[in-house]
């Protein structure tokens, strides 16, 4: 998908374990941003980064940490797996003039 | 707090009518404004923008138009097709300072359009 890739695309996981997804992009671009999409809220910005090691929160950044050691690669973790973070997950990137995301086709995680 | 607005949370037409999308924000300091469209098992798309600068914006079948004093915008698909059905994202960003071209998002409209 125009240069982003997200894994797992599915992924199963118990309450109370560490899960990372990632996201790769081959664009050099410098934003990147974590999304999730649930019912009833669209989608609602995790985290972000607006470069390496350049990272902030969005609106729902609680239980949710992330890195950006290389452009390339933006990691999500959640440190501690809930049922509430059930949920699909959304990578983005942005290049700097232009306004429009490019999104990965997403992270389809269940915690039980 | 939800400061983009979609109160539809979906919409039927028939094949060949106009599907009107709405959308209303609350922040006075968004300056662009974006619809995407989402497939199932697929990322959301871009579809069009409008800057605040401008009232209107065609691309196509498709036009947004924005009205800043009542900060509503809407989308315009004109005529529908059956390939339109899909989630209908409402977005908007205030582009200036530390913003770092975040995107704040509606809860989306369920397009149908019946052949």
């Amino acid at each position: 998908d125009a240069g982003i890739t997200q894994s797992p695309r599915h992924k199963v996981t118990e309450t109370g374990t560490p899960v990372t997804l990632r996201c790769h992009q081959t664009e050099n671009h410098r934003y990147m941003y974590w999304y999730r999409q649930d019912p009833g809220h669209g989608l609602r910005l995790i985290h972000y980064s607006y470069g390496v090691k350049d990272t902030d929160k969005g609106e729902v950044s609680d239980g949710y940490s992330v890195s950006r050691s290389k452009t390339e690669d933006f990691l999500l973790t959640l440190e501690s797996a809930t049922s509430s973070q059930t949920s699909v997950y959304f990578c983005a990137i942005r290049d700097g003039p232009t306004y429009g995301y490019t999104f990965g086709s997403g992270t389809r995680l269940t915690v039980v | 707090d939800q400061q983009v607005k979609q109160n539809s949370p979906s919409l039927s037409v028939q094949e060949g009518r106009i599907s009107i999308l709405n959308c209303d924000y609350t922040n006075s300091m968004f300056d662009y404004f974006l619809w995407y469209k989402k497939y199932p098992a697929e990322g959301p798309t871009f579809l069009i923008s409008i800057s605040s600068i401008k009232d209107k914006n065609e691309d196509g079948r498709f036009t947004v138009f924005l009205n800043k004093s009542a900060k509503h915008l809407s989308l315009h698909i004109v005529p529908s097709q059956p390939g339109d059905s899909a989630v209908y994202f409402c977005a908007a960003s205030a582009f200036g300072g530390t913003s770092y071209g975040k995107l704040t998002f509606g809860q989306g409209t369920i397009l149908t359009v019946h052949p």
